[in-house]
């Protein structure tokens, strides 16, 4: 069953640490997407990628990285992670040329940055 | 820039009472809109969405109708259920962009007291 799947589901570390979320799609799509959500705010746009190889800025990239190295991964990276970065992170996937820009959402990381 | 707005919440309701949530958009192309649902720990999924002007989408009972005019796109449901409990995003999307960016507005929850 095609599926976008992240790990890991729940990550607890430490201010100036290095974090990385993993986000792993069995869509075939060649979009993914990285969001956080936060009350208030709904869901905004960190990175995005186009496919492999691509990567580009969203809505709110500072303080993270973005890697895509194969169609079906795409990683979030923060280099010196921040309380102010503690919130759930949503990876999905999509391919607007077939979904009327549809995205296929994963079940999320909570982020906790002491 | 596009913008989503829809009812803040928490609404509260109770067993087989009707729901509306209000969902207003600005945005200067002509978007497929969206309305997803996120139920505690899961990711947003796709509730229906309505690429056409003046046409309706539904499912599970929900139901809302894209109106191009008032640039609304309000989520109805005549008679609420306890597992109706959830986040409801209302979204629009970018037609015909490589991209397939999604503006999600900040999210309205529900919650269905038995």
């Amino acid at each position: 069953e095609a599926a976008v799947t992240q790990s890991p589901r729940n990550k607890v570390a430490v201010t100036g640490g290095k974090v990385t979320l993993s986000c792993n799609q069995t869509n075939n799509h060649n979009n993914m997407y990285w969001y956080r959500q936060d009350t208030g705010h709904g869901l905004r746009l960190i990175h995005y990628s186009y496919g492999a190889g691509s990567t580009e800025k969203g809505d709110i990239p500072d303080g993270y990285k973005a890697s895509r190295p194969s169609q079906e991964n795409f990683s979030l990276i923060l280099e010196l992670a921040t309380p102010s970065q503690t919130s759930v992170y949503f990876c999905a996937s999509g391919e607007p040329r077939h979904h009327y820009a549809e995205q296929f959402f994963g079940p999320g990381t909570r982020l906790t940055v002491l | 820039g596009d913008s989503v707005t829809q009812t803040e919440g928490p609404v509260t309701l109770s067993e087989g009472t009707s729901l509306t949530v209000n969902c207003s958009y600005e945005t200067k192309q002509y978007p497929t809109l969206f309305w997803y649902v996120q139920y505690p720990g899961e990711g947003p999924q796709l509730l229906f969405k309505v690429p056409k002007a003046n046409e309706k989408g539904s499912n599970r009972g929900f139901e809302a109708t894209y109106n191009k005019e008032a640039t609304s796109f309000h989520l109805q449901k005549a008679s609420v259920q306890e597992s109706d409990s959830a986040v409801y995003y209302c979204a629009l999307g970018e037609r015909g962009s490589a991209l397939g960016r999604l503006h999600f507005g900040a999210g309205t929850q529900l919650i269905v007291i038995p």
